[in-house]
């Protein structure tokens, strides 16, 4: 069985400040991951994915996401957050590339403050 | 190219209802799966569909059945609500072996 943790359901950064949103992984077998995000009465958005190539991650609108095999980590990060970064972020798995089920964190509501 | 569209966007039912919750998967892709969403929760995977057969189903009783149309648009239906099934409902679409799922607004249900 897959699934993933997602650490801290609340995060508060300052604009301008780095995001930092984590995610941890448990499959027995090699992983996809994943990292969506959700706009109010949206739904989700994929901002990038990891399937095995290089290990650090770079997806849409500045965000970016190393795989760590030794620490089964998949964290988010962001050098400089913006206020419509505001959402709440989910981190996934799957077994294959994205067409078996994805399972999701309980996901982390990211704040900004002005 | 056209996302992933879902209806209808809002749901009120009540308790013992039948309810078929609709979604029209992108241009190009063959595969759908459907996800229930509760309220401060992760999306949860319902079951998905490659070319009109169910391929996979995640932990949810027989009474939340699908189908998958020639068109690869697809149907999701509940019988007999509880309130438990209160929830955003997304489709999400792929083209099977190479990309990952892409997301509609979803559907939110509430059950009375």
């Amino acid at each position: 069985a897959q699934s993933v943790t997602q650490l801290g359901s609340h995060v508060s950064v300052s604009e301008g400040a780095l995001v930092l949103l984590r995610c941890n992984y448990s499959s027995s077998v090699p992983p996809y991951l994943f990292w969506y995000v959700q706009y109010p009465n949206q739904g989700l958005q994929l901002l990038l994915k990891y399937t095995s190539a290089a290990t650090l991650v770079k997806g849409i609108n500045g965000f970016e996401a190393e795989f760590k095999k030794s620490e089964t980590s998949f964290h988010l990060t962001k050098p400089s957050a913006h206020m419509s970064d505001a959402a709440e972020y989910f981190c996934a798995v799957s077994d294959r590339f994205g067409n078996e089920k994805l399972t999701f964190g309980t996901g982390t509501r990211l704040t900004i403050i002005p | 190219e056209t996302g992933v569209t879902q209806s209808p966007t809002h749901l009120i039912k009540t308790r013992g209802q039948q309810v078929t919750l609709r979604c029209s998967s992108q241009s190009g892709h063959n595969t759908v799966s459907w996800y229930q969403q509760a309220l401060g929760q992760g999306p949860q995977f319902i079951f998905q569909y490659y070319r009109e057969e169910e391929n996979g189903r995640g932990n949810f009783p027989p009474r939340f059945s699908g189908l998958q149309f020639p068109n690869y648009s697809s149907e999701l239906n509940v019988n007999a609500l509880e309130l438990d099934d209160s929830a955003l409902y997304l489709c999400a679409s792929s083209f099977s072996g190479n990309q990952p799922q892409h997301f509609g607004d979803g559907t939110r249900l509430s059950i009375l």
